[in-house]
């Protein structure tokens, strides 16, 4: 079975550009997750969409902004890039929504402002 | 407000030696608690999780961890470490009533000599 499949795996930007990521869950799932792994401030939740509805997100401005399409894929945009934006992008799949169903997590895509 | 807090970011342990990963989370009621191990260039990968029941669970590669209720930990531990065990490990709360996002600590890095 194949696993949560992110693209691209790098992407360099120039300040004030936009990026767009994208993430696979795993079949069958409908829960995609997004979290930012950011150099001194760990990991932290972004974005939570279920059977193609925003869900929940986290302390993130709006230039933070994505979508689950039929198919459960999902893209993230990140608008206005800024270098703080410099980070690990996860994404992450679950079978259902809620807690009790375990998040199963993408490698993830390195994005770099300069 | 909800946080996670793992005291160690950085241990080293010999090849063999008894390993044991602190994590402390601060919530209102039980929430649902998660380790995750990250490997350089990987994903996240679980390694085990409580939502209720006994307090001593077991995961995947050897790895336990046990909940401690009255001191709000849920710390991590393995008999005899390997050296493919040196990665970054994740402690993680979840809210238990669905709401479906991971609240991360900021990550023990582990280190194994031989």
């Amino acid at each position: 079975e194949a696993g949560v499949t992110q693209s691209p795996t790098h992407l360099i930007k120039t300040r004030g550009q936009q990026a767009t990521l994208r993430c696979s869950p795993i079949s069958g799932h409908t829960s995609v997750y997004w979290y930012q792994q950011a150099l001194g401030l760990g990991l932290q939740f972004l974005l939570w969409y279920d059977e193609g509805e925003e869900r929940n997100r986290g302390n993130f401005p709006p230039r933070f902004s994505g979508r689950q399409f039929p198919n459960y894929s999902s893209e993230l945009n990140v608008n206005a890039l800024e270098l703080e934006d410099s980070a690990l992008y996860l994404c992450a799949s679950s079978l259902g929504a809620g807690a009790y169903y375990e998040q199963f997590f993408g490698p993830g895509t390195r994005l770099t402002v300069l | 407000a909800q946080s996670v807090t793992q005291p160690d970011i950085h241990i080293t342990v010999s090849e063999g030696a008894s390993l044991e990963l602190r994590c402390n989370y601060s919530y209102g009621a039980t929430p649902y608690l998660f380790w995750y191990v990250q490997s350089p260039g990987q994903g996240l990968q679980l390694l085990l999780k409580y939502f209720s029941g006994d307090t001593l669970v077991q995961g995947i590669k050897g790895f336990e961890a046990e909940f401690k209720r009255s001191q709000s930990s849920f710390n991590l531990r393995k008999p005899s470490v390997h050296w493919s065990d040196a990665a970054e490990y994740f402690c993680a709360v979840a809210p238990s009533g669905g709401y479906n996002k991971l609240i991360f600590g900021a990550g023990t890095r582990l280190a194994v000599h031989p």
